[in-house]
């Protein structure tokens, strides 16, 4: 089975702070995303990566940042956290074409105060 | 551009009776579609997929999806809820440059 861990369950940070959340896939799947969901508005796109130390915009880049140094890991990254990103973050991969299903993490429920 | 909607925020249905989840899509092309489910404090887990073969799709735990082009509809059905069918759901659209594009869900409540 696949597997897509994500680094915390519940992270609560103050405004300002630089925060990373990582996410580790095991299946040696080539595409990683980073998505965000919040209430009445489903997920939302933040990043995601082809390949190693590649990355593309998705919806909702501001604010982010990510970073790919190895196949199996990617990480978002907060600059400075602000209260507006509050939210469950969930990370997805899949192999190959990118029309294949996405296996998805538990999330990680960021709180920032 | 394509998109998706769900047309109920949320569902309430008892144990035994049928589940039906509504969802429109708009696409210029035969898109592929997907249905997600999330449990509480889980990821999500693909329920069923259609990629432009059979239009009644069958997915896990009795679920399935008719795609019908001509209603632009993608609704998920069951003929008989379970109380461990009470969670989330998403309706997804692949665009034509791969992203998944997510409907806003659909709380499924199952009353005993």
């Amino acid at each position: 089975d696949v597997k897509v861990t994500q680094s915390s369950r519940y992270l609560v940070k103050r405004t300002g702070e630089k925060v990373f959340l990582e996410c580790v896939q095991d299946m040696d799947h080539e595409n990683m995303f980073w998505y965000r969901q919040d209430p009445g508005l489903g997920l939302r796109l933040i990043y995601f990566s082809y390949d190693v130390k590649m990355k593309e915009k998705g919806d909702i880049p501001e604010g982010y940042s990510v970073s790919r140094e190895k196949k199996e890991r990617f990480s978002l990254i907060l600059e400075s956290a602000s209260t507006n990103q509050t939210s469950m973050y969930l990370c997805a991969s899949s192999s190959g074409d990118t029309y294949n299903e996405q296996f998805f993490g538990p999330g990680t429920r960021l709180t920032v105060l | 551009a394509q998109s998706v909607t769900q047309l109920d925020s949320h569902v309430s249905v008892s144990e035994g009776t049928p589940v039906l989840l509504r969802c429109n899509y708009s696409s210029s092309y035969s898109p592929s579609l997907f249905w997600y489910v999330q449990h509480p404090n889980k990821g999500l887990q693909l329920l069923l997929k259609y990629t432009s073969a059979a239009t009644l799709v069958k997915g896990i735990n009795g679920f399935e999806a008719e795609f019908k082009k001509s209603e632009t509809s993608f609704h998920l059905t069951k003929p008989s809820a379970h109380m461990s069918d009470a969670a989330e759901y998403f309706c997804v659209v692949v665009a034509y440059t791969g992203k998944l594009i997510f409907g806003q869900g659909t709380t499924l409540q199952v009353k005993p």
